[in-house]
Order: C-alpha cells, then sequence, then structure tokens
C-alpha cells in the first residue's frame, strides 16, 4: 500500500498552459511538502503545509500555487508554465520532527 | 554561499570497497541531519537520521556528525552494486524545514 502518492507520474505539456500535480498521504503525518528537483538532482523546498495550513512559502513564482483540501491531500497547480518549470516534482509528508516520506515523483517536460 | 555543499561527483569504487561521502554546511543552528539514497527515477529515501552531534549506525551504513566542523559523512561498508545511486544529505534547524545537497552519484562496480 503506498504511503505516498502522486499523479500523475508524467506530464508533458506546451508552454503557457496550466496543469496540476495531485499528492495523497496514507500515514496520518500533519504537515506535507512540495520539492523541486533539476536536472543536476539538487532538492529545493517549495512549500510545506501543516494541518491545512501554509507554513513554509519559499521564493517560487506566485504561477504555483499549492492547495491543502485536508491534511491527506497537497495538490500543486501551475499556471503560465514556462520552459524553466521542467524539472521532477517530489510531494513528501512527515509527523513533526520525524523523517519526510518521499513520492515517486511527477516528471514534468514543458514543451 | 548555499547552506549546504556536497560533492556530486560521480564516484566510482569496486564492490566490497568502503565508501565515504561528506557535506559540509554553514548554519551552526542545524541539528537534524538525515541521509537519503536515490535510486534513479524513484523519489529519495530515508537511510540515516541523527540528532546533533555523534555516529549513528545501521548495519553497513555509518553517520557521523561533526558540529564542530560543520561537516556531516556517511560510511558504506562492504559497498554492494545495489548500493548504486545517488545519496541527499538534508539537514536543518527546527525539523520542519530541511535543506539539501545537491547528491553524490555513487556506482559500485561487481
Amino acid at each position: 500500500d503506498t504511503a505516498v502518492s502522486q499523479t500523475p507520474k508524467y506530464l508533458v505539456t506546451q508552454m503557457g498552459n496550466d496543469k496540476s500535480i495531485k499528492c495523497e498521504q496514507n500515514l496520518g503525518h500533519d504537515t506535507m511538502y512540495w520539492y523541486k528537483q533539476d536536472s543536476k538532482k539538487f532538492l529545493k523546498i517549495m512549500f510545506s503545509y501543516n494541518n491545512k495550513e501554509l507554513i513554509i512559502n519559499e521564493t517560487v513564482p506566485n504561477r504555483f500555487s499549492p492547495k491543502s483540501p485536508d491534511k491527506a491531500h497537497l495538490n500543486l497547480h501551475i499556471n503560465s508554465l514556462e520552459l524553466g518549470d521542467s524539472a521532477v516534482y517530489f510531494c513528501a509528508s512527515s509527523s513533526a520532527l520525524d523523517e519526510q516520506y518521499f513520492g515517486p515523483g511527477t516528471r514534468l517536460t514543458v514543451t | 554561499q548555499k547552506e549546504v555543499e556536497q560533492d556530486p561527483g560521480p564516484l566510482s569504487v569496486p564492490e566490497g570497497a568502503i565508501v565515504s561521502l561528506n557535506c559540509t554546511y554553514s548554519n551552526s543552528a542545524f541539528q537534524y541531519f538525515m541521509w537519503y539514497r536515490q535510486y534513479s527515477r524513484k523519489g529519495p529515501e530515508l537511510l540515516m537520521y541523527t540528532y546533533s552531534s555523534g555516529n549513528k549506525e545501521d548495519g553497513r551504513f555509518t553517520a557521523q556528525v561533526d558540529k564542530s566542523s560543520k561537516y556531516i559523512s556517511l560510511f558504506i561498508r562492504d559497498s554492494q552494486p545495489s548500493d548504486s545511486a545517488t545519496y541527499l544529505c538534508a539537514m536543518s534547524a527546527t525539523g520542519n524545514q530541511f535543506y539539501f545537497g545537491t547528491g553524490t552519484s555513487l556506482t559500485v562496480i561487481p
């Protein structure tokens, strides 16, 4: 049974489109995250939610908007996609002061 | 200067070798330290989690933290081809927001 799941796994789209990535965790964790991993494998935090409340909002273009309908879900909506948005996006979850469990990633390619 | 510095490698070793992976950091407030392993096209998975300074051992893996030098290490003994992956260090001051290194790519040759 998958702990942290993301959909879709692959996403190929054109510049200017709007797309969403969904994340769900069944671990009962209070905190969820979105990370972006570039082609050089650098993993950078974008957002963190704790009990549906935004607690970390790194310097990310406001074209990126996270939404947490409940503490088991954290979705990422991206408007007006740009070539530089191409990356692998990872969702993760954790309980307080504990390890983060990562999802399998969503490989986004913007053409 | 990045919060966390990690040599990206690539590192290539023969099977059975001892592997040493390292990260340095600049923020003296960091007190939570993690090592993740990431296989190609997969999400990172936790290997070791250490709080504050000292050593921690788990099977063939040993994590060391030297806060005075702002330096952490991961040692892999008797390396196996299945250890071939990218290893990411991560650290945090609060246990909420973690800063990751760029990852070191390791290949263990049979």
